[in-house]
């Protein structure tokens, strides 16, 4: 069955550093998310992607975040300049109609 | 106001039945949905009810959505040791690109 794939699966990074998250979602999904699960909370929506465009985004989705799909497959989230409380899982979705998959997320650790 | 509200923590003895429940605001929700997330891992999807459904039954998982009440649950008929995990009810508004909203995910734990 196809699924949606992440890389990496866990990222360490420096406070302030640049960090890019991959995603691979289901090749003939449409509509694109990602979402944040900081640790022991819930999992709290970013952003929607659709025809090569945020379709929506909520109030975390500040201008230190970006998304891109730079080619036919991969969905990018990359985050500028991180701050501690960026740490936690990060998971991309995908949908043609429903449901929406989810990866198995990345887990992003700011140091 | 957006939100869905689940019970945190539930007990079950193993081979019985275990009901988590689930409360959402949002009466214009298209569709509604359960997944499973097991320690360190991601999320998966168990099922998924569109909401002019009253019921949903696929293998030992039973959904009931009550459409007045804005209540769903899922019921685990004979529940196991790896059904251990925690529970995400989402759901879906008709008005949005299709993002969902998740409860705080109530933690299942099984004991022999």
């Amino acid at each position: 069955e196809p699924e949606v794939t992440q890389t990496p699966s866990h990222q360490v990074t420096q406070m302030g550093q640049e960090v890019i998250l991959r995603c691979v979602p289901i090749s003939n999904h449409l509509y694109f998310y990602w979402y944040r699960q900081i640790l022991g909370q819930k999992v709290e929506f970013l952003v929607s992607f659709y025809n090569n465009e945020i379709s929506e985004k909520s109030e975390i989705f500040d201008d230190q975040f970006s998304v891109e799909r730079p080619d036919g497959s991969n969905f990018t989230l990359k985050i500028r300049s991180t701050k501690l409380e960026d740490s936690a899982m990060y998971f991309c979705a995908s949908r043609e109609g429903q449901p929406q998959h989810f990866g198995d997320g990345t887990r992003l650790s700011i140091l | 106001g957006e939100d869905v509200e689940q019970s945190l923590f539930l007990s079950v003895r193993e081979g019985d039945s275990s009901v988590i429940n689930c409360t959402y605001t949002d009466s214009s929700s298209t569709y509604l949905y359960w997944y499973k997330q097991e320690p360190g891992a991601g999320l998966q999807l168990l099922t998924y009810i569109f909401s002019n459904m009253d019921m949903k039954q696929d293998q030992r998982l039973t959904v009931l959505l009550n459409k007045k009440d804005k209540h769903l649950s899922l019921r685990i008929a004979d529940t196991q040791t790896g059904d251990s995990a925690i529970y995400f009810c989402a759901e879906s508004y008709s008005d949005s690109w299709g993002k969902l909203q998740f409860g705080a995910g109530t933690q299942v734990v099984v004991t022999p």
